[in-house]
């Protein structure tokens, strides 16, 4: 069956730009998360989303960062005046239940000139 | 703060070898222990996981040996493969915070034919 996409697969923007990044879950589960992947670096925790529960956005570094979940599917991050250190790999995970596996999408990699 | 250190960074095995990657923990509530694989260009994959019930789980090659007294877990990869050359996350969630997986740096691992 069809897996976690995202779109685009790459963005390249100049600073101060707006972003928008794409994912589309897979169907039927009801948590989306949202990570970053800075270059040589781990994977980074940005925000949850859990059915029609508020979202858990403890993980955005700054509040140029904002993402929303329409119909409980797609998710939209949004990095607002983009600046060189948001350059990085932007992950997208969706789980089908608690205690289940986080299934990633292939990321949308973002550079900021 | 680094909840979870993995090490070594990079690893260089021999085919046929035994490959060790090595994660360390410090927050007693992660009750989930994951390891991703990731390959260049792809999003993480669920390679192999764990709960603290249990010292060790075996699937095919990968074995995941935890300690929970010293708060660690390792991945040995036995009979390594040139295909098994990717990078390696480990990786801890707890149940209170929506399953947020909070990774360690990555290993980048390659196995030489």
């Amino acid at each position: 069956g069809a897996g976690v996409s995202q779109s685009p697969s790459n963005k390249v923007t100049e600073k101060g730009k707006d972003v928008e990044l794409r994912c589309d879950p897979i169907s039927g589960h009801t948590a989306l998360y949202w990570y970053r992947q800075s270059l040589g670096q781990g994977l980074e925790f940005l925000i949850y989303f859990q059915g029609n529960s508020a979202p858990d956005k403890s993980g955005l570094p700054s509040d140029r960062f904002s993402a929303e979940r329409t119909g409980g599917s797609v998710s939209t991050l949004t990095i607002q005046r983009t600046q060189q250190e948001d350059s990085a790999v932007y992950l997208c995970a969706s789980r089908l239940a608690p205690g289940n596996e986080q299934y990633f999408g292939p990321g949308t990699r973002l550079t900021v000139t | 703060q680094q909840q979870v250190k993995q090490s070594p960074q990079s690893l260089i095995v021999q085919k046929g070898g035994i490959s060790i990657i090595n994660c360390a923990y410090e927050n007693t509530a992660f009750d989930y222990f994951p390891w991703y694989q990731q390959f260049p260009g792809k999003g993480p994959a669920l390679l192999i996981a764990i709960r603290p019930d249990v010292s060790e789980k075996k699937e095919g090659r990968f074995t995941i040996s935890f300690n929970k007294s010293a708060k660690q877990f390792s991945l040995h990869i036995m009979d390594s493969q040139p295909g098994d050359s990717a990078t390696y996350f480990c990786a801890a969630s707890d149940g209170t915070s929506g399953s947020r997986l909070t990774f360690g740096e990555g290993t980048q691992l390659t196995v030489n034919p």
